[in-house]
């Protein structure tokens, strides 16, 4: 039972636009969610995260939005920039600070320069 | 600054064979620290996690178990490889409120 879906397993968007990946999650008791970031042959880098009292979190061109309504998460980038490109996984824990996360399947990203 | 070794990078491993799988972390102490696994297609799943020596949780049943002789080492083991072993593993380690720290990851290929 997949409890957090990235449905887009591939996106692809011109240097200088917005690129927007999205997450959906089924579980209730989530309460905080994260983005990493995985380039090939390295381990995933923490990107951004949102608590669930949140809907929005901002740090630099890279935005978190969470609709707990609809249990969906998305990340925004802009502008997206060739650096950009990498794999990006949602994840979401109920328990901050004891990190048992749940990570999506991930989005692949690229930035068309 | 704290940092996370984790090696082999890649493995190749015929099926029965024994596994072993190092991870340290160096710049902090009382780590939590995670095994997590990539199969092809999936997210990454837990498989272990320990919030101190010789203290391990297993996320779900497996082929697989893992070891914490020292407080910055994890070490995940099998003594006879599946084919459904392969897989991209991945050592983290949290502490506090911090987000997971990820190693660079082994990629297993049990043939």
């Amino acid at each position: 039972d997949q409890q957090v879906k990235q449905n887009s397993p591939s996106l692809s968007v011109q240097e200088g636009r917005i690129s927007i990946l999205n997450c959906d999650y089924t579980n209730s008791m989530f309460d905080y969610f994260l983005w990493y970031k995985k380039y090939p042959a390295e381990g995933p880098t923490f990107l951004i995260s949102i608590s669930s009292i949140k809907d929005k979190n901002e740090d630099g061109r890279f935005t978190v939005f969470l609709n707990k309504s609809a249990k969906h998460l998305s990340l925004h980038i802009v502008p997206s920039q060739p650096g950009d490109s990498a794999v990006y996984f949602c994840a979401a824990t109920g328990n901050f600070g004891n990190e048992k996360l749940t990570f999506g399947t991930g989005t692949r990203l690229t930035i068309i320069p | 600054s704290q940092t996370i070794h984790q090696w082999p990078a890649t493995l190749v491993q015929p099926v029965g064979s024994p596994l072993s799988l190092e991870c340290t972390v160096e710049g902090t102490s009382n780590p939590n620290l995670y095994w997590y696994r990539q199969a092809a297609g999936r997210g990454l799943q837990l498989l272990f996690y320990s919030v101190g020596i010789g203290q391990i949780s297993s996320e779900v049943p497996q082929n697989l178990s893992a070891s914490r002789p020292q407080d910055r080492q994890f070490i995940l083991s099998s003594k006879k490889l599946l084919l459904s072993d392969s897989g991209f593993y991945l050592c983290a380690w949290s502490r506090g409120n911090s987000p997971l720290h990820f190693g660079n990851g082994t990629r297993l290929t049990v043939t």
